[in-house]
């Protein structure tokens, strides 16, 4: 079957660096997005990666490695407005998008 | 950017009516939309594909003759939640990719908050 996981919740201090891991298992692979939601909200687009390496965007990056099945999400310089559920979703060989269960991110002050 | 725009953003219903849900792509055509649902705390789940001019794909386990969903024309899909019960009451999202961006993003509407009595 195909499937992605991530942690369910970790917690993070304002202005500290934290790491959101994700691994998949999918019947092919056409890319891996990150999306963050706040509660009662529809997700917002974060980031999208197909090749190896590490993609940067502000205080967001995101990295891959296909062959490790694995992806992460880095948030620097963390705002209590970052206090949000990331989700995970990767692109199969049908272009069918799985979803992970995401993240939910506490950040304390 | 690319927006996708959903109507009503909240909606409360006495159980057995119906509530129609609809879904715009506002700068682009979409010839497919994607209807999820949430529930409270968990991750979001497809329940169809809406393909313009044709009939929607149905996810296992989800009825298509109390999900009605119709896509009638390249910006609109509607969703109807046919004879509603409490159990139905949840956050439905609806997406579209723009097929001018070759990213394969989803683009999301703001969600529809549905609560039965």
């Amino acid at each position: 079957g195909q499937n992605i996981d991530q942690p369910t919740e970790m917690t993070a201090t304002e202005g500290a660096i934290v790491q959101i891991n994700c691994t998949y298992q999918t019947s092919g692979f056409n890319g891996l997005f990150w999306y963050q939601q706040h509660a009662g909200e529809a997700p917002t687009f974060l980031s999208y990666n197909v090749l190896d390496g590490l993609e940067e965007k502000g205080r967001f990056s995101s990295f891959l490695s296909r062959s490790k099945g694995y992806s992460y999400l880095l948030l620097k310089e963390l705002q209590m407005k970052d206090s949000a559920s990331y989700l995970c979703a990767v692109t199969d060989s049908n272009y069918q998008l799985i979803w992970g269960a995401g993240t939910k991110l506490i950040i304390k002050p | 950017g690319a927006v996708v725009s959903q109507h009503p953003s909240r909606v409360i219903c006495k159980s057995g009516t119906s509530v129609k849900i609809e879904c715009r792509s506002l700068d682009f055509q979409a010839t497919t939309m994607f209807w999820y649902r949430q529930f409270p705390k968990q991750s979001l789940m497809l329940m169809a594909t809406s393909n313009e001019g044709s009939k929607a794909t149905y996810e296992q386990g989800v009825e298509k003759d109390k999900f009605l969903i119709n896509h009638a024309s390249l910006t609109l899909s509607t969703l109807t939640v046919t004879s509603a019960h409490p159990e139905d009451s949840s956050f439905y999202i609806c997406s579209a990719r723009d097929p001018g961006r070759g990213s394969g993003e989803l683009f999301f509407g703001e969600g529809s908050r549905l609560t039965v009595l």
